[in-house]
């Protein structure tokens, strides 16, 4: 049962234009989520992250907006640099535990 | 300062043999938890260990178990051996209390080809 959801599994962007990544969790119970970014050989690492007592945060080229309503968040990068090639995973956690939900990926290609 | 490093990098079992994934954490980190991630899927939760206890256990069955160390290295165990235990296997540190707000350090991983 996939609680977090990308559902676009890969995306390409021109270098300097906008980056939008989408994931969808079905869990009520989620009210933080994070987005991590995975290079090749490499462990994820942390991007950036939100509260649900939030709808935006924002961290310099990156910004995660959260929609509660319905059950959505998005990454926005702009301007997008060849450098955010990766794949990115969006997270959630409910408020008790602290178990990490994933998302599949979605990976992204900046084109030069 | 070091960065969460696993042991090995590789690893090729048969069906129904044991293995033993190991994992330093970052410097100064208490929290270690476990990630299964098979392939074109996102990391699975698998367990967390504060302070050598288990913290919280994902869906996986008894057969994955852990062991946290005095210095906070950690293991993980699977016995039995099944092919859908393929994958690639994230350790991932944090700094003092396990909680949404600190976060997570991964290590580059072990990948687990099951024959």
């Amino acid at each position: 049962d996939q609680q977090v959801k990308q559902n676009s599994p890969s995306l390409s962007v021109q270098e300097g234009r906008i980056s939008i990544l989408n994931c969808d969790y079905t869990n009520s119970m989620f009210d933080y989520f994070l987005w991590y970014k995975k290079y090749p050989a490499e462990g994820p690492t942390f991007l950036i992250s939100i509260s649900s007592i939030k709808d935006k945060n924002e961290d310099g080229r990156f910004t995660v907006f959260l929609n509660k309503s319905a059950k959505h968040l998005s990454l926005h990068i702009v301007p997008s640099q060849p450098g955010d090639s990766a794949v990115y995973f969006c997270a959630a956690t409910p408020n008790t535990g602290n178990q990490f939900y994933f998302g599949t990926g979605t990976s992204l290609t900046v084109i030069p | 300062e070091t960065g969460v490093t696993q042991s090995p990098t590789h690893l090729i079992k048969t069906r129904g043999q044991q293995v033993t994934l190991r994992c330093s954490s970052q410097s100064g980190h208490n929290t270690v938890s476990w990630y299964q991630q098979a392939l074109g899927q996102g990391p699975q939760f698998i367990f967390q260990y504060y302070r050598e206890e288990e913290n919280g256990r994902g869906n996986f069955p008894p057969r994955f178990s852990g062991l946290q160390f005095p210095n906070y290295s950690s293991e993980l165990n699977v016995n039995a051996l099944e092919l859908d235990d393929s994958a690639l296997y994230l350790c991932a540190s944090s700094p003092r209390h396990p909680g949404r707000d600190n976060e997570q350090f991964f290590g580059p991983g072990t990948r687990l080809t099951v024959l």
